[in-house]
């Protein structure tokens, strides 16, 4: 079955570098969820979209901004990178017919050096 | 403030014994709960959802939701090295997002 597809898997930047990250979520969610878990940390909530438009804001940055766009992929832009930005960023998807049921990607390992 | 609370650990079972993870939340409004396994350095890995009071069975895992008291369990029967993981609780709330707790580390020995 297909599942939620995030890329790049790794990423390396420096200081005060752009960075963008993609998910595609699985077929036919219209769900995305974006989260940040930094080392030793529990996911954090960034911000999620429902059918293109963000639906809740979580401890997003202001530096960063994200987006769905009509084929309900999602990208999260990240600006000015600092050093704390360097974790794993997950993309989830889900349904919402039913339920709230997630599905997560495997991330994107952002390291900032 | 919403929050999911789950005992950081570690918990350490025997191999072959019941592992029991326990998570309470403090949304009334949270509809749906979630189990995720998640290995070190890998993305969470969703294990059992249950949305209805009572016990929910799949293979060795049993979820148990009150709402009532407002808590929500994971039992592992016949535990196993390969169980080995941190278990993240997380509680969906009527606007679609998921309220995490900080994760238990689970230890199967051998």
């Amino acid at each position: 079955a297909a599942g939620v597809i995030q890329s790049p898997r790794h990423l390396i930047k420096e200081k005060r570098e752009t960075a963008t990250l993609k998910c595609y979520p699985i077929p036919r969610h219209d769900t995305v969820y974006w989260y940040q878990q930094g080392p030793g940390q529990d996911p954090q909530f960034l911000i999620s979209f429902y059918e293109k438009m963000q639906s809740d804001k979580g401890s997003i940055p202001d530096r960063f901004s994200a987006q769905q766009f009509s084929d309900y992929h999602s990208e999260l832009n990240m600006s000015s990178l600092e050093l704390g930005d360097s974790a794993l960023y997950f993309c989830a998807s889900s349904l919402e017919v039913g339920g709230t049921e997630a599905f997560f990607g495997q991330g994107t390992r952002l390291t900032v050096v | 403030q919403k929050e999911v609370e789950q005992n950081s650990g570690p918990l350490s079972v025997p191999e072959g014994a019941i592992a029991s993870l326990n998570c309470t939340y403090s949304d009334r409004g949270s509809q749906s709960f979630f189990w995720y396994r998640q290995y070190s350095g890998k993305s969470p890995e969703l294990i059992m959802f249950i949305y209805s009071n009572g016990d929910k069975e799949d293979g060795r895992f049993t979820a148990q939701l009150n709402k009532a008291s407002q808590y929500v369990s994971l039992l592992i029967r016949d535990s196993q090295p390969s169980d080995s993981a941190t278990y993240l609780c997380a509680g969906g709330d009527s606007n679609y997002q998921l309220i995490w707790g900080a994760g238990t580390k689970l230890i199967i020995k051998p």
